[in-house]
C-alpha cells in the first residue's frame, strides 16, 4: 500500500515552454502533498505544501508564480513549471501524506532538463 | 529550530559486515522520526518510523533503528549488510501534520 506515482520520469523541454508534472496517490487519498527539488548530491530542499482544495503554501524563496501548483482532488497534484529555463533543470519529487499525517510517502521523483 | 544532523556524509562497508548510520535531530516537540532510502535516479523509499511506545523499531530489509531521547539520536542498523543495500539514506523529522526536516544524508558504499 501507499504507492505514489508521479509522470513523466524525465522531461526534455525548451527553455521558455512550461511542463506539467503530475502526482498521484493511488491507493490512499492525500489531503496533503508536498513537493520538493533536489540538486545533485544534495538533499531534498521543500518547495511548497499543498492542500486538496485550497491555495498551495509555498517555502521561503520559491517563486509561485513560476512554479504553479494544483491539488484539484484527493489523489492528484500537479507541479507546472512555467517558462522554464536551464537553471530549473532539476529532479523534482512529490510526497503524499497521508489521512492521519503521520507518514509521506514519495514518488520515483520527475528529472527535468531545460534546454 | 528543526535540524536533522547525519554526520556521515559517506560510509564504505564489507558486504555481511554490520552497520550504524548516525542521526541526531533537534526538535521542539514530541518528534515523528523517520529514515528513508533513495537509490540512484529514484524516489524515496520509507525504511521506518517512530512516532512512539518502543524505542526500537523494526524497518524492511532486515533494518532496524532506536530512539534515544537523552541523546537526540535515532541512529539506523542492520546486522548484515548486502551489496543491494548500497544507497543514500536519508534521516527526518517531523510531527504530526507537520513537514519534515531531511538531514543531508549519508551514502552508503558496500565493498565486496
Amino acid at each position: 500500500g501507499a504507492v505514489v506515482s508521479q509522470h513523466p520520469s524525465r522531461v526534455i523541454c525548451k527553455s521558455g515552454t512550461s511542463v506539467k508534472i503530475e502526482c498521484r496517490s493511488l491507493d490512499f487519498q492525500a489531503t496533503t502533498m508536498f513537493w520538493y527539488r533536489q540538486f545533485p548530491k544534495k538533499s531534498l530542499m521543500l518547495m511548497a505544501t499543498s492542500n486538496e482544495g485550497s491555495k498551495a503554501t509555498y517555502e521561503q524563496g520559491v517563486e509561485k508564480d513560476k512554479f504553479l501548483i494544483n491539488h484539484a482532488s484527493l489523489t492528484l497534484s500537479t507541479l507546472t513549471v512555467t517558462s522554464a529555463h536551464p537553471e530549473d533543470s532539476s529532479f523534482y519529487i512529490c510526497s503524499a501524506q497521508t489521512a492521519l499525517q503521520e507518514t509521506q510517502y514519495f514518488g520515483p521523483g520527475t528529472r527535468l532538463l531545460v534546454l | 529550530a528543526q535540524s536533522v544532523t547525519q554526520p556521515d556524509i559517506h560510509i564504505t562497508v564489507s558486504e555481511g559486515a554490520s552497520l550504524e548510520l548516525r542521526c541526531n535531530y533537534s526538535y521542539g516537540a514530541t518528534p515523528y522520526l523517520f529514515w528513508y532510502v533513495q537509490s540512484p535516479g529514484q524516489g524515496l523509499q520509507l525504511l521506518l518510523k517512530y512516532f512512539s511506545g518502543d524505542t526500537l523499531v523494526q524497518g524492511i530489509k532486515g533494518f532496524e533503528a532506536e530512539f534515544k531521547r537523552s541523546q537526540s539520536s535515532f541512529n539506523l542498523r542492520k546486522p548484515s549488510v548486502h551489496w543491494s543495500d548500497a544507497a543514500e539514506y536519508f534521516c527526518a523529522v517531523g510531527g504530526y501534520g507537520n513537514k519534515l526536516v531531511f538531514g543531508a544524508g549519508t551514502i552508503l558504499r558496500v565493498k565486496s
